[in-house]
């Protein structure tokens, strides 16, 4: 069995402020690990993955996530907020083998204060 | 490219009435999910097809719900007869192929049922 904790349903950061979205998670097998944005009315965009190469993964507008198996966790994180950065972002795993389906956290909503 | 295609957007019906959705996903891409989100969680999957083969249906309410893929392209997911708590957004996602990669999303139907 697979699942994911999102810590923070909503987080707020000034805009020009180190972003921090958290994510753990608990996997059987070796996971596989995602986050997704999504914008109001929209359908989710993947912003990185990991799938078992280099730990620290680069996506894209600026975010990164680095995997870390000691502590089951797959931070979001961004040097410096912009407006656009305010959507619903989801954190998911899928293991690397077997039913291999994405389960997702419960979301945590960014807002980006002028 | 043209990306994942769902309609409608929204529908609004009364309890008990029959209500379809459909998606059209990214062509060339042969697996095709069906995805439920709640308002404040993550999307939470229905049902997966490998071309017109439903090969991952176990979170799908079958005494309800239906899916078909006739020839591997598009679908449509039923719901018959419509509850209040089916009151939520039906995602649709395509991806190449089930290995961990990306999986496209499409917009959503927002179904209100009263």
């Amino acid at each position: 069995a697979q699942s994911v904790t999102q810590l923070g349903s909503h987080v707020s950061v000034s805009e020009g402020a180190l972003v921090l979205l958290r994510c753990n998670y608990s996997s059987s097998v070796p996971p596989y690990l995602f986050w997704y944005v999504q914008y109001p009315n929209q359908g989710l965009q993947l912003l990185l993955k990991y799938t078992s190469a280099a730990t620290l993964v680069k996506g894209i507008n600026g975010f990164e996530a680095e995997f870390k198996k000691s502590e089951t966790s797959f931070h979001l994180t961004k040097p410096s907020a912009h407006m656009s950065d305010a959507a619903e972002y989801f954190c998911a795993v899928s293991e690397s083998k077997g039913r291999r389906a994405l389960t997702f956290g419960s979301g945590t909503r960014l807002q980006v204060q002028p | 490219e043209a990306g994942v295609v769902q309609s409608p957007r929204y529908k609004i019906i009364e309890k008990k009435q029959p209500v379809a959705f459909w998606c059209n996903p990214i062509s060339g891409h042969n697996t095709l999910y069906w995805y439920l989100q709640n308002l404040g969680q993550g999307p939470e999957l229905l049902i997966r097809y490998e071309n017109e083969e439903a090969v991952d249906d176990s979170q799908l309410p079958k005494d309800r719900f239906s899916a078909e893929r006739l020839k591997g392209v598009d679908s449509t997911l039923k719901i018959q007869p419509a509850e209040l708590g089916d009151s939520a957004v039906y995602l649709c996602a395509s991806s190449l192929s089930f290995s961990g990669g990306e999986q496209f999303f499409g917009p959503g139907t927002r179904l209100t049922v009263l």
